[in-house]
């Protein structure tokens, strides 16, 4: 009964190809996030949704569309992948703005 | 929200306390203080958090001065699974809430 959930956990693909990396929780949240974690570990925010509106988009290539078809739902889609997007995309959810809870990670590498 | 700072590295002997410390001199009156931890390829994992009193939950204890400037996450009886990355972090309750920074955290090495 996994809380937050991301698929696929590795990715590895070529610069040009789009990309699209599927975030679900089931703890009932209506606030969902994406966070970029780079070689050097510093974690940032990219977008935040709250009950499938968006709320927080921080400065983010337009390459980066993010989609909540539901409120347990945040997918994130990257076109046309460049090197300097390998990194580790986590998600996390949280009720309102209360703790947030993070998924395993998406590691993306892009060659 | 408010930046902390953290000792890069701390080493801690098995089953002893760990007391990480974290400064965060320029806390809001309205802003918590969260730890996290991650431990290698993992995501962030929630510990604690607290406004202006002591926590404590089956994982840990939040120390707050009075003043509000400094906490500490302390863990009772560490064992090698605590060897991690530990993060402070300072967030209200609004909605720039996710906007909260991670940086770049503690990481404590548990020895036998």
């Amino acid at each position: 009964d996994t809380a937050v959930s991301q698929t696929p956990k590795y990715l590895v693909t070529q610069m040009g190809n789009d990309k699209s990396i599927k975030c679900e929780q089931n703890l009932g949240h209506d606030t969902m996030y994406w966070y970029k974690q780079d070689s050097k570990k510093f974690l940032k925010i990219m977008f935040s949704y709250n009950n499938k509106e968006l709320i927080i988009n921080e400065t983010v290539p337009n390459r980066f569309s993010p989609k909540s078809p539901d409120k347990a739902h945040l997918n994130l889609h990257i076109n046309s992948l460049e090197l300097g997007d390998s990194a580790v995309y986590f998600c996390a959810s949280s009720l309102g703005t209360d703790t947030q809870y993070f998924g395993p990670g998406t590691r993306l590498t892009v060659l | 929200d408010a930046k902390t700072t953290q000792p890069p590295s701390m080493d801690c002997a098995e089953g002893r306390a760990a007391n990480l410390p974290c400064n965060h001199s320029t806390i809001s009156g309205n802003e918590y203080v969260y730890w996290y931890r991650q431990i290698h390829s993992q995501g962030p994992q929630y510990i604690i958090h607290g406004l202006k009193n002591n926590e404590t939950n089956e994982m840990a204890s939040l120390i707050i001065t009075e003043d509000r400037k400094s906490s500490t996450l302390i863990l009772p009886h560490a064992t090698l699974r605590d060897t991690a990355v530990y993060y402070c972090i300072v967030r209200a309750h609004n909605t720039n809430a996710g906007k909260s920074t991670f940086g770049d955290g503690t990481t404590l090495t548990v020895k036998p």
